[in-house]
């Protein structure tokens, strides 16, 4: 059974501070990830897509693949209580793409 | 200028009704998806379409079917509704599954259905 973790939080972190999203992959199939925002009554919105080890940066995101741990992350930097939502992870490979439970992200102003 | 869109946002119905959810996307993508969301958040994948095929169909109680007219519409239909199929149904779609690794989905607004 292929799955996504991720910590269901809910996270809790002061405005302008660094928020530190986790996600963990069983599935070596897996080739891309991505990140996903949903606020509360919305659609997931994709923030980030990643498929090599290492760094991508995004303006205030930056998201980190390391696929020996199977492990993915999203750093947001100068956290906004606009930021504060549910954080999706997901994994794609051999067809299917399978979601994580979600990190709720609490940024307090 | 809706990319992918849902009809109805709202469905409210009683136990052992048959309803359906319509989706059309205007992106010229070739694959579109079900997910199931339920009251944990967890959005589960039930089934997906590339160009009009049915290619993934996960563990679903056959009382969903869906149904694929052309590559821009796909719609799911629901028999003899239980409570337990409470839950928000989103409706996505991709450029190419088969063809692109990164493949992002793009989402509707979702349906909320209540069974009662």
């Amino acid at each position: 059974q292929k799955e996504v973790e991720q910590n269901s939080g809910p996270l809790s972190v002061p405005e302008g501070a660094i928020a530190s999203l986790n996600c963990t992959y069983s599935d070596r199939v897996s080739q891309s990830f991505f990140w996903y925002r949903q606020y509360s009554g919305k659609s997931p919105e994709l923030i980030m897509s990643i498929y090599s080890n290492g760094d991508k940066e995004d303006g205030r995101f930056t998201a980190q693949l390391n696929k020996a741990s199977q492990y993915v992350s999203l750093l947001i930097r100068d956290s906004q209580p606009s930021d504060s939502a549910t954080y999706l992870c997901a994994a794609t490979g051999g067809f299917k793409t399978i979601f994580g439970a979600g990190t709720r992200l609490f940024v307090k102003a | 200028d809706t990319a992918v869109s849902q009809t109805p946002k709202y469905l409210v119905t009683q136990m052992g009704n048959d309803k359906s959810i319509k989706c059309e996307q205007n992106l010229g993508h070739d694959t579109m998806y079900w997910y199931k969301q339920d009251s944990k958040k967890f959005l589960k994948i039930m089934f997906s379409y590339n160009n009009k095929e049915l290619i993934i169909n996960e563990t679903v109680p056959n009382r969903f079917s869906p149904k694929s007219p052309d590559k821009a519409h796909l719609n799911l239909h629901i028999n003899s509704l239980e409570l337990g199929d409470s839950a928000v149904y989103f409706c996505a779609s991709s450029q190419d599954y088969f063809t692109s690794v990164a493949d992002t989905q793009y989402f509707g607004p979702g349906t909320r259905l209540t069974v009662l």
